[in-house]
């Protein structure tokens, strides 16, 4: 168990609909990472926050966005929902303190696996 | 712009013998981290081991240890006695540290890699 939780583990949904996704880091991680894992595309960086502030932009659709709340929770949003969207979306934390380093542990969820019909 | 590139979509060997996974990357920054991580069917991502590039040294963890050879931007992974259990997707990652890390870490393909009895 790698401390990091993501919840639901699957959704299923329509073409149109929106979703949001939620991770919690584990205990005294500030930086939360999204990644989206589809079988044409591989792994993606999504974006980052680091202690509710977005840190970086990777491959992130304009219908998705992300925010980090007070208590170091995510939320990952996708609106406008595409077949394409189907895929597993991962949550990845660290301890993120910048400058030091110290983002090179990443410590992944169990995913959200999202089937968009 | 960094980029991972795994050669081998499938490797399939016996149990007991020693495979070796390929890997190799391009980045224009001096410092960075090097990971091999693992997918089982769960697909929970698993960290099997790192590599800090100023290192020297090739990182070992148990059965698992890496061959990095810097100037080829060359970083394999050597699994000895392999196992049923692993028996998974390995993905060859690259996390630049310009910034802290805050682009996260940049995937491979990845290579399935079978374990038979």
């Amino acid at each position: 168990d790698s401390g990091v939780t993501q919840t639901p583990k699957h959704l299923i949904t329509a073409t149109g609909q929106r979703v949001t996704l939620r991770c919690s880091p584990r205990s005294g991680d500030l930086s939360v990472y999204w990644y989206q894992q589809s079988l044409d595309q591989g792994l993606q960086f999504l974006i980052q926050y680091y202690n509710g502030e977005e840190r970086a932009k990777g491959n992130i659709l304009e219908r998705f966005s992300a925010q980090q709340f007070p208590d170091l929770h995510s939320e990952l949003n996708l609106s406008s929902l595409e077949l394409g969207d189907s895929a597993l979306y991962f949550c990845a934390s660290s301890v993120g303190v910048p400058g030091q380093g110290s983002n090179e542990k990443l410590f992944f969820g169990s995913g959200t696996q999202l089937s968009v019909l | 712009a960094q980029t991972v590139t795994q050669s081998q979509p499938e490797m399939s060997v016996q149990e007991a013998e020693t495979v070796t996974l390929s890997c190799t990357y391009d980045t224009s920054e001096n410092n960075y981290y090097l990971f091999w991580y693992k997918q089982p069917p769960s697909r929970q991502m698993i960290l099997v081991i790192r590599q800090e590039a100023y290192k020297q040294q090739n990182a070992t963890e148990n059965r698992f240890s890496v061959n990095f050879q810097k100037a080829a931007k060359s970083f394999s992974l050597k699994i000895s006695d392999s196992q049923l259990g692993d028996t998974a997707m390995y993905f060859c990652a690259l996390m630049g540290m310009t910034g802290g890390g805050a682009d996260g870490l940049t995937f491979g393909k990845g290579t399935h890699l079978i374990i038979q009895p």
